[in-house]
């Protein structure tokens, strides 16, 4: 058991840029959870994945968001046309399939748009 | 819509001492209520779950109640020592137009030592 793993963990990149993370989630793990997260806040929802199938997504996320999740495996979270306020960490979370299992994190991607 | 909250002020307690944290929500029964800690800079680790149906769980020095009525629960570490000092996240599992855990804004503790 190697954790939940997340690619890279920092990235700066220009507004108006597309920016992809990439989250490796525990093997046995079903489930799969983007989050994100800015300073002083707590984890805010943006979508999950049950094996490939994208069973939610949150309506704060914009058309300029997208997730794949395409073997069932890893999953990548791409940004289009970055703007400034996408600046946080982005959170990936895995958890087996049936509810009230702990979700279990990676250290997150911390994205910065100047 | 459904929200949940935390002290939003940080609660600074001595070592030794029992610190007592509060997660409120509305609107919303979950199924599951679960604690998290999370360290600066890092993604937030696992530490407690609590079903709807219990009253109360505990873990070494951690305690967490939970009362459905009240919506809310309470969050105890006893003995408390300066490596707790973190922030600690509620979070509740349960159906909202798709089964997810959403999670509260945190409360920050520091324990002096």
């Amino acid at each position: 058991d190697t954790g939940v793993s997340q690619n890279p963990r920092h990235k700066i990149t220009k507004r108006g840029q597309n920016v992809t993370f990439r989250c490796d989630p525990i093997s046995e793990h079903n489930r799969l959870y983007w989050y994100r997260q800015t300073l002083g806040q707590g984890p805010e929802f943006l979508t999950y994945f049950q094996n490939e199938a994208q069973l939610e997504k949150s309506r704060l996320l914009s058309d300029r968001f997208s997730a794949e999740r395409p073997k069932g495996s890893f999953s990548t979270l791409e940004i289009q046309r970055t703007e400034q306020g996408d600046s946080a960490m982005y959170l990936c979370a895995s958890s087996l399939e049936n509810s009230g299992n702990t979700i279990y994190f990676g250290e997150g991607s911390w994205l910065t748009v100047v | 819509s459904q929200k949940i909250e935390q002290n939003s002020e940080a609660l600074n307690i001595q070592e030794g001492k029992t610190a007592t944290l509060t997660c409120n929500y509305t609107n919303y029964s979950p199924a599951y209520l679960q604690w998290y800690r999370q360290d600066p800079g890092r993604g937030p680790v696992f530490l407690l779950l609590i079903r709807e149906n219990e009253k109360e769980k505990r873990k070494e020095r951690l305690k967490v109640t939970f009362d459905t009525t009240l919506k809310q629960s309470l969050f105890h570490i006893t003995a408390s020592q300066p490596a707790d000092s973190a922030t600690y996240l509620c979070a509740l599992e349960g159906f909202t137009g798709g089964f997810k855990t959403i999670f509260g804004a945190g409360t920050r503790l520091f324990v002096k030592a």
